[in-house]
C-alpha cells in the first residue's frame, strides 16, 4: 500500500543549529504535504504546509522543500531553540482514498 | 468552543468492559478522523467521515471497534470488551475539507486494567 518514509527516527542538533528532516511518499497523486509537531503529553499541531504546486515554503525559522520528481519533502528548522524539542510528523494527503498518510515521526533534541 | 473537544481526557476501566469516547469536531467541519497512539508511536488511522458519505472503517483493528457520527457533528469511538492492548491515547481530528489541515483534541489516554 501507499506509505510515507520519515528519516532520521530522533535527531540531537545544538541549540543554534539547523535541523532537517526528510520524507519520501509513494502515491505520485499526492499533493497535500503537512507537517505537524508534538510535544510531549500534547496534541500535534501543524506548523507547516505545502501543496504540490509549490516547490518550497517558508514561515519565520521553518521552511519546507518538495519535489515531486524525487517524491521527497523536507522540513529545515533553522536557529533551533530548546522549544523546538519534540516529535515532529510528516503526512502525505491521497486523493484516491482522501487520507492523510503519516510518517513514523522524528524525535528532535535541541542540546542546550 | 473553538477546537476540538474530547471526552474524557483520562478512562481508566478493567479489562472486558465497553469504552465510548467522544468528539465534538470544530463546527462546519465535514471531516472527522480518528487515530489511536500507542507510547512513544505514531498516529494509526482508525476510521474517517466525510459529510453524509458512509464512513471509512478500514483502519478499525477489529470488529470490538466501532464509531458513528450522529447528524454529522459529534463522533462517538466504542470500543467493546476491551483489552490490555487498546491501552493508548486516541485522537480525534476534523478538517473543514480533506485535503486541508487537520485540526487534532487533546485525546482520551485510556488504560485498561
Amino acid at each position: 500500500g501507499e506509505n510515507v518514509e520519515q528519516h532520521p527516527s530522533t535527531l540531537s542538533v545544538q541549540e543554534g543549529d539547523s535541523a532537517v528532516i526528510k520524507c519520501t511518499y509513494s502515491d505520485s497523486a499526492s499533493n497535500y504535504f503537512p507537517w505537524y509537531k508534538q510535544e510531549l503529553g500534547k496534541r500535534p499541531q501543524l506548523i507547516i504546509d505545502i501543496r504540490s504546486n509549490v516547490g518550497e515554503k517558508k514561515d519565520q525559522r521553518i521552511a519546507v522543500t518538495l519535489n515531486k520528481t524525487a517524491k521527497h519533502f523536507s522540513l529545515h528548522i533553522t536557529e533551533t531553540q530548546p522549544e523546538d524539542s519534540a516529535v515532529y510528523f510528516c503526512a502525505a494527503f491521497m486523493d484516491s482514498n482522501y487520507q492523510l498518510i503519516w510518517g513514523a515521526g522524528t524525535k528532535l533534541i535541541i542540546k542546550p | 468552543g473553538a477546537g476540538v473537544s474530547q471526552s474524557p481526557s483520562n478512562k481508566v476501566t478493567e479489562k472486558g468492559k465497553d469504552v465510548e469516547l467522544r468528539c465534538d469536531p470544530i463546527s462546519g467541519h465535514t471531516a472527522l478522523y480518528w487515530y489511536r497512539q500507542s507510547l512513544g508511536q505514531g498516529l494509526e488511522f482508525l476510521i474517517y467521515f466525510q459529510g453524509n458519505s458512509a464512513p471509512d472503517k478500514s483502519g478499525l483493528p477489529s470488529d470490538r471497534f466501532s464509531a458513528e457520527r450522529t447528524g454529522g457533528s459529534v463522533s462517538t469511538l466504542t470500543i467493546q470488551r476491551t483489552q490490555q492492548e487498546d491501552s493508548a491515547v486516541y485522537l480525534c481530528a476534523s478538517t473543514r475539507d480533506s485535503n486541508q489541515p487537520q485540526h487534532f483534541g487533546d485525546g482520551t489516554r485510556l488504560s485498561i486494567l
